[in-house]
């Protein structure tokens, strides 16, 4: 049973809009939430966490928002460009301590479109 | 900055045969983790690693072992492939094993046992 969902395989957005990537998860024990990109052939990359004690964690133009009553959290990317056209993961850490065994969602496939 | 390297990029393998999966940092971090993922599918954790000599098993280690005689390196060994083990395996390494540090990946190695 997947314990982190990112139920929309895939989005496609024109330059300059707003990206919305969202995940939902079902252990309300988890305390940390990131979010990795992925470009064809090579591995992820972190993009932006956030606590489970924040609703809100922003880095330029990636926002993370968190609601917690409703295990859902969203990755706005405003402005959107093309090379954010990547997969998306969304991942989360339940409190095992130090050693990130993190739950990873399937991925999002953004394109975005010039 | 090489950051983490794996090798082989890619390699086909027949029933039975055995492989290394070799993957080395250059960013001396404590933490390593060997990941698999499969088509469509996120990331599972096989084996981490906290430091040179401690290795320990994650979510799906079965077919797997590891070792970690150095902080640089940690190889994966695969002793008797099985098609179940076609998959992308991606090796991370992260200065600390606290979910908000950043892990860095390598770009992968694509294994296809037939």
């Amino acid at each position: 049973d997947q314990q982190v969902k990112q139920n929309s395989p895939s989005l496609s957005v024109q330059e300059g809009r707003i990206s919305i990537l969202n995940c939902d998860y079902t252990n309300s024990m988890f305390d940390y939430f990131l979010w990795y990109k992925k470009y064809p052939a090579e591995g992820p990359t972190f993009l932006i966490s956030i606590s489970s004690i924040k609703d809100k964690n922003e880095d330029g133009r990636f926002t993370v928002f968190l609601n917690k009553s409703a295990k859902h959290l969203s990755l706005h990317i405003v402005p959107s460009q093309p090379g954010d056209s990547a997969v998306y993961f969304c991942a989360a850490s339940p409190p095992t301590g130090n050693n990130r065994k993190l739950i990873w969602g399937l991925g999002t496939s953004l394109a975005v479109n010039p | 900055n090489a950051g983490v390297t794996q090798t082989p990029k890619f390699r086909i393998l027949k029933i039975g045969q055995s492989m290394t999966l070799q993957c080395t940092q250059d960013m001396n971090h404590n933490y390593m983790y060997w990941y698999r993922q499969d088509p469509g599918m996120g990331l599972k954790l096989i084996y981490y690693s906290v430091g040179a000599g401690i290795t320990d098993k994650g979510e799906v280690p079965n077919g797997y072992n590891v070792s970690r005689s150095t902080t640089e390196d940690f190889p994966l060994r695969l002793e008797l492939a099985a098609p179940s083990q076609t998959s992308v395996y991606f090796c991370a390494s992260s200065f600390t094993g606290h979910p908000n540090t950043e892990a860095f990946f390598g770009q992968g190695t694509r294994l296809t046992v037939v």
